[in-house]
């Protein structure tokens, strides 16, 4: 069974741009949730999405948004970047069948985004 | 505002020794406490806990919960250097979303 497939692994952006991030979960996994890592802050929650429905979304500004496709497969945005939005951003699926997260999640290699 | 706090944040041992990480929280509705390897990117799942007092084992990793004192400990047995990691700990509730602490950073030195 493949693994969470991220992409692109590495991406470099100048201030003011926006970007796009994919992200495609193992075959069956219908919970696909984001999160960005920067040195000292560990993971920080972006948002959830399960059956093409945001169903929770972290403290994070409006630049940042995402969507899931029928195919469970998600996407994340962040316009107008900022030089702070330099990080690696992961994305993690889970086998949830709808309830409270009670499985663990996988997850992909991540995409290292810098902003010049 | 639900949180998770790991200690220590780093830890440097030698080959051999016993190490014991420690992950406290603080969740509303709490589910289950996860813990997860970090070599490079990629978080790798090692355990997943939900009952108080059942110690869980892979190896020379073992893993306990105590849910009176909302806390758990990681703790690894005759250290490699292949375990030098971020180990981090997450906990979920019931608000789809798995809540993670900064993590611990141990390096074992050989």
């Amino acid at each position: 069974k493949a693994g969470v497939t991220q992409t692109p692994r590495y991406l470099i952006k100048t201030r003011g741009q926006q970007v796009t991030l994919s992200c495609s979960p193992i075959s069956g996994h219908r919970s696909v949730s984001w999160y960005q890592q920067t040195p000292g802050q560990g993971l920080q929650f972006l948002f959830e999405y399960f059956s093409e429905t945001q169903r929770n979304k972290g403290n994070f500004p409006g630049r940042f948004s995402g969507r899931q496709f029928s195919n469970s497969r998600s996407e994340m945005n962040v316009s107008t970047l900022e030089l702070g939005d330099s990080a690696l951003y992961l994305c993690a699926s889970s086998p949830q069948t709808g309830g409270v997260m009670n499985t663990e999640a996988f997850f992909g290699q991540g995409t290292r985004l810098t902003v010049v | 505002e639900d949180k998770v706090v790991q200690s220590p944040l780093s830890l440097v041992v030698h080959e051999g020794d016993t190490v014991t990480l420690n992950c406290s929280y603080e969740v509303t509705n709490f589910r289950s406490l996860l813990w997860y390897k970090q070599e490079k990117k990629a978080p790798t799942f090692l355990f997943m806990l939900t009952s108080s007092g059942i110690e869980k084992k892979s190896g020379r990793l073992s893993s306990i919960l105590d849910k009176k004192e909302l806390f758990s400990i990681l703790n690894i047995t005759a250290t490699q250097t292949g375990d030098s990691a971020i180990y981090l700990c997450a906990a979920t509730s019931g608000t789809y979303k798995y809540i993670f602490g900064t993590g611990t950073r141990l390096k074992v030195l050989a």
